[in-house]
């Protein structure tokens, strides 16, 4: 079946440092979103990306989606403790299931 | 307004035995979706409903696991007979629009143990 890859699977930073995920697939997506999932919790919506090249901010988060729609990022500007958990993209390809695909996750381990 | 409503939360049962999940989705909310989340991993898509309909079924191993919306509200997912493999959270998640696009809400899963 069709996957998207995300990495890294782990990152550690100090809390203030900044952190990235990425988000890779070999075919075209028809959109991307973004989840996050603290520990015991269910994932949360936090964007859905559509257009070519699209950037997004929620405040220290910014979303990107890839020019050719096959990649995206997530990117948190000086991490803070409550930004813990594990962090999925999810997509939907062009003419594939209608149900998103996740991928593994990045999760965020921060340290005070 | 009311969340995704699953049940129950925490399930212990033995290799071959059977077990059933419950969802209650947000109200108004036509798409439905079974998940599965084995520890560690990323939710995989197990069956999507529009309405009472069955969109996308092709990851559910139907020789064991089976899956209804009746009336096109709640929904109930059945493992029989059930695997070590099977251990796993179990997620229903609900969403206004299909199509994969729309944000999808989440309950608080159902956490399955197999023995």
């Amino acid at each position: 079946g069709q996957q998207v890859m995300q990495i890294p699977q782990y990152q550690h930073v100090q809390e203030g440092e900044d952190f990235t995920t990425y988000c890779n697939s070999s075919t075209t997506l028809s959109n991307i979103q973004w989840y996050k999932q603290r520990p015991g919790g269910h994932p949360v919506f936090l964007i859905q990306l559509v257009k070519s090249g699209e950037v997004k901010k929620q405040k220290r988060l910014t979303f990107q989606f890839g020019e050719a729609k096959k990649n995206s990022s997530l990117h948190i500007t000086a991490t803070q403790t409550t930004d813990v958990g594990t962090y999925f993209c999810a997509a939907a390809f062009w003419g594939g299931a209608d149900g998103l695909t996740f991928g593994k996750g990045t999760h965020l381990i921060i340290q005070p | 307004e009311a969340g995704v409503a699953q049940s129950p939360r925490y399930k212990i049962i033995e290799k071959r035995q059977s077990v059933a999940f419950w969802c209650n989705p947000i109200s108004g909310h036509a798409t439905l979706y079974w998940y599965q989340q084995i520890l560690g991993q990323g939710p995989k898509l197990l069956i999507q409903f529009q309405n009472n309909g069955v969109v996308d079924d092709s990851q559910l191993p139907k020789d064991r696991f089976s899956a209804e919306r009746l009336k096109g509200v709640d929904s109930t997912l059945k493992i029989q007979p059930a695997k070590l493999e099977d251990s796993a959270v179990y997620l229903c998640a609900s969403s206004f629009t299909g199509g994969g696009t729309g944000e999808l809400f989440f309950g608080e899963g159902s956490r399955l143990t197999v023995l």
